[in-house]
């Protein structure tokens, strides 16, 4: 089975912080997203990397950055937390292909307090 | 990105037929349709997807219309474990890094 995981289910931080959220997916998938889920506005796509070292803006990147340096690992990193930035975000994988399936982790709830 | 439109919610009852509905009017000729579904305090499970004709998986039944403006989703017998938020997602057929477009999906309620 493909299996995303992320590095924690539940973070508290403090404005100011900075922030890493790790994501590792063990099938060699090319792609690898990050997104975060709001209530009322579902998911929205952050950042994507197509390949190592690869990486894109999605709809929402403001206030983060992102790290593929292997391809397994693609890491989330909000540079100064804010209390905007508490959300659950949830990291995904996939081949490459308009038509291959996503395969998601558990999500990280982050409190930025 | 083409839109879709969705119910905000639907209920079932268990072991009923569940049609889920979405529309997609702006669809164009290259776009996959996708469902993906959240059960609570997980991530998101791919369901099924199509491009032109319908089809079947051992989760569902995905019915394309014959415009491809609209497509349901169905769940032949709908069990207490079916109850989740469904996605219907147009996505790139080419190329993009097959990003997902989430909107805000159909709560299915589902009941004894």
């Amino acid at each position: 089975d493909v299996k995303v995981t992320q590095s924690s289910r539940y973070l508290v931080k403090r404005t100011g912080e900075k922030v890493f959220l790790e994501c590792v997916q063990d099938m060699d998938h090319e792609n690898m997203f990050w997104y975060r889920q709001d209530p009322g506005l579902g998911l929205r796509l952050i950042y994507f990397s197509y390949d190592v070292k690869m990486k894109e803006k999605g709809d929402i990147p403001e206030g983060y950055s992102v790290s593929r340096e292997k391809k397994e690992r693609f890491s989330l990193i909000l540079e100064s937390a804010s209390t905007n930035q508490t959300s659950m975000y949830l990291c995904a994988s996939s081949t490459g292909g308009g038509w291959s399936e996503q395969y998601f982790g558990p999500g990280t709830r982050l409190t930025v307090t | 990105d083409a839109k879709t439109t969705q119910p905000n919610s639907m209920e079932s009852n268990e072991e009923e037929p569940v049609h889920l509905p979405c529309n997609h009017s702006t669809i164009s000729g290259t776009d996959y349709i996708h469902w993906y579904r959240q059960l609570p305090s997980q991530g998101p499970e791919y369901v099924i997807h199509g491009l032109t004709s319908n089809v079947n998986n051992r989760m569902a039944s995905l019915a394309i219309a014959e415009d491809r403006k609209s497509s349901t989703l169905i769940l032949h017998r709908a069990t207490l474990r079916d109850a989740a938020v469904y996605y219907c997602i147009l996505r790139f057929g080419t190329g993009g890094g097959n990003k997902l477009t989430f909107g805000t999906g159909t709560q299915l309620k589902v009941e004894l």
